[in-house]
């Protein structure tokens, strides 16, 4: 069956160390994979696209790389800080191309000062 | 610029009753997608409107009905209210289909009794 999934344990780190949240999928053969930050009571919002011939993908503290024969996307944020605390939800496109987005659980991130 | 908004922000139902969900896309948008998100859970696809017509479909039952606008705005419509309705209801825009970041609207907070 087709599986999407995040680590369901929520990840805590202390402040400025660089925090590593995991995705993998089965039995999808997606073009791109996204990533996405949720606050409490908010929807979620863009950080990063990464397309299936792109290895890594940077945006200031962010890092995301995407290994399709892993199956596996890893998000990285260095120099955590507090404000960083917060779900972090991965989402590929289940239907080539179209938009249709599989979203896994998400990992909740605690950044400690 | 205004991103994109929804209505009502929260609602509260009995079962069995009909409730209409409004969405505005972000300026210069013409796709609108509807997600159900249950707690600790990460966004359910329910479909996507292009042109007025729905494009894509997720695994939901035809109580969940939609429609958009020629302002590209769009309702959600569910039919029978069941207690597992219960959720989240977001809204995200993007322009046309494809690897195209989403926009996502503060949600709906829906509650049946």
């Amino acid at each position: 069956s087709q599986k999407i999934e995040q680590n369901s344990e929520a990840l805590n780190i202390q402040e400025g160390k660089t925090a590593t949240l995991t995705c993998n999928y089965t039995n999808y053969s997606p073009a791109y994979l996204q990533w996405y930050r949720q606050d409490p009571g908010r929807g979620p919002v863009f950080l990063l696209l990464i397309r299936e011939n792109e290895k890594e993908k940077r945006k200031e503290r962010l890092k995301v790389t995407f290994d399709t024969t892993l199956k596996q996307s890893l998000f990285h944020i260095t120099a955590s800080q507090p404000a960083d605390s917060a779900t972090y939800l991965c989402a590929l496109d289940d239907t080539s191309n179209t938009g249709k987005l599989i979203f896994g659980q998400g990992t909740t991130l605690q950044v400690k000062p | 610029d205004a991103g994109v908004t929804q209505s009502p922000t929260h609602l509260i139902k009995t079962r069995g009753q009909q409730v209409t969900l409004r969405c505005s896309p972000k300026s210069g948008h013409d796709t609108v997608s509807w997600y159900q998100q249950a707690l600790g859970q990460g966004p359910q696809f329910i479909f996507q409107y292009y042109e007025e017509e729905e494009r894509q479909r997720g695994n939901f039952p035809d109580r969940f009905s939609g429609h958009q606008f020629p302002n590209y705005s769009s309702e959600l419509n569910v039919n029978a209210l069941l207690l597992g309705d219960s959720a989240l209801y977001l809204c995200a825009s993007s322009l046309g289909k494809g690897d195209y970041e989403q926009y996502f609207g503060p949600g709906t907070r829906l509650t049946v009794t």
